[in-house]
């Protein structure tokens, strides 16, 4: 099994500032396709996850471009340029590369 | 637009069984992957399960094979999570989450359906 592992696990930081979260895989999570299976998720209080970036980089539908993510390979990150009061919540990395997919422990995001 | 919602959650005693299900709306469900996902109170994601569009290949966590199956039925546009012998460490939110077509994920996910073992 590949073990997510997320740094900070706690994050307080002033509106307008960035954040950014790191997510490291005990192994590559290059797919035999040439792609990097690698996706963050926000979870906002109270509510079910809701897809960010997929493929290390690519923002999904709706979210909006202060969301990037970047990294290969081991290690990946996620950067948001200005945190904005909707961002607070719970960020997750998941890789779904192998099976079983699995999760980092998860990155609180709280304003300071 | 598209839409997940779950269904058949509840209070169950150790060992007991229960039928999750999942009625898909607004795109092609026969045509994506689905999972199922949990969420322990206030504890983190964990990946349970994934069958492929026919049902006719699945996956599973370590942790519940044997005890939980998933299917589809496609004429239905619904999704199953059999679960048998369940334990108190099976007690969770479950979500109902879309297969991405094109690169491997997740990307819709429904309300979750809250299971409890006690």
């Amino acid at each position: 099994e590949t073990v997510m592992t997320q740094t900070p696990l706690s994050s307080p930081v002033t509106l307008g500032q960035p954040a950014s979260i790191s997510c490291r895989s005990s192994q590559s999570l290059v797919h035999s396709d040439g792609d990097t299976h690698l996706s963050w998720l926000q979870q906002r209080p109270g509510q079910p996850p809701r897809l960010l970036i997929y493929k290390i980089s690519n923002r999904f539908s709706g979210v909006p471009d202060r969301f990037s993510g970047s990294g290969a390979g081991t290690d990946f990150t996620l950067k948001i340029s200005r945190v904005e009061a909707e961002d607070v919540g719970v960020y997750y990395c998941m890789q779904a590369t192998q099976f079983p997919h699995t999760f980092g422990q998860g990155t609180k995001l709280e304003i300071k | 637009e598209v839409q997940l919602v779950e269904s058949g959650g509840g209070l169950v005693q150790p060992g007991g069984s229960l039928r999750l299900s999942c009625a898909a709306s607004g795109f092609t469900f026969s045509s994506h992957w689905m999972h199922w996902v949990r969420q322990a109170p206030g504890k983190g994601l964990v990946w349970v399960s994934r069958i492929i569009t026919d049902g006719s290949y699945t996956n599973y966590v370590d942790s519940v094979k044997g005890r939980f199956t998933i299917s589809r039925d496609n004429a239905k546009n619904t999704l199953y999570l059999h679960m048998n012998s369940l334990r108190a460490e099976d007690t969770a939110v479950y979500y109902c989450v879309r297969g991405t077509r094109g690169w491997n994920g997740v990307d819709v996910w429904g309300q979750g359906t809250t299971v409890t073992v006690s």
